[in-house]
């Protein structure tokens, strides 16, 4: 098993511009998260998906932002567009049906310069 | 109010001894899991052990053991015989049932405990 993956591992771009991140959960699981850290929020839930639905977005910051989920395989999020303050490490997760185990992703470190 | 609380901002532990990281939570959903997962400096999240609020015993994963005492609301982690590579950020988390009128999947976590272990 693979594991989570997410890419890019690093993107570094100018204040304007749209950002994409990808992620690809784990084969099976039902549940796929998209979360972000902050020295000063800590880790804070964007948005997660069952079974490719979105179920709760009260988290994600403003119309810049948004997610998709296509298929069981794939996930993306989007910030069009991106801002200084968006500067963080995005991670993305996902669990099986029980909710007894969410593995992460590496995280995509996001710099908006 | 805080939903997951973790008072020690920073510990340091000597090699080979054990170590008890603390972690209150606050829910009053009868059915909620409580997770810990270690942060190295290198970034990732990686998951050490869960325990469900109806399990009967304390859940344990190799060194790791969460001391669960469910009437005081507390999920401490205790790492045994600690190891250089323990020396990371730890992160309690909270994942609330349907009746906490929240949203059921979310993992609520704490502010994390830096743990720095001495050779």
């Amino acid at each position: 098993d693979a594991g989570v993956i997410q890419s890019p591992r690093h993107e570094v771009t100018e204040m304007g511009q749209e950002v994409t991140l990808r992620c690809k959960p784990i084969s099976g699981h039902d549940y796929l998260f998209w979360y972000r850290q902050t020295m000063m929020r800590g880790l804070e839930l964007l948005i997660y998906f069952n079974n490719n639905v979105p179920i709760d977005d009260s988290g994600m910051p403003e119309d810049r932002f948004s997610a998709k989920m296509p298929n069981a395989s794939f996930s993306t999020l989007k910030i069009q567009p991106s801002e200084p303050r968006d500067s963080a490490v995005y991670f993305c997760a996902s669990s099986p049906w029980q909710l007894n185990g969410y593995t992460f992703g590496s995280g995509t470190r996001l710099t908006v310069v | 109010a805080q939903k997951i609380t973790q008072t020690q901002p920073g510990m340091f532990v000597q090699e080979k001894e054990a170590v008890t990281l603390d972690c209150t939570y606050d829910t009053s959903d009868p059915s909620y899991g409580l997770f810990w997962y270690k942060q190295p400096s290198s970034g990732e999240m990686i998951f050490l052990i869960y325990q469900g609020s109806y399990d009967q015993q304390n859940a344990t994963e190799g060194r790791y053991s969460l001391n669960f005492q469910k009437a005081r609301k507390s999920a401490n982690l205790v790492i045994s015989a600690s190891q250089l590579g323990d020396s990371a950020m730890y992160f309690c988390a909270m994942r609330e049932g349907r009746s906490s009128g929240g949203s059921q999947g979310n993992l609520i976590f704490g502010k994390g405990t830096k743990l720095s272990v001495k050779p």
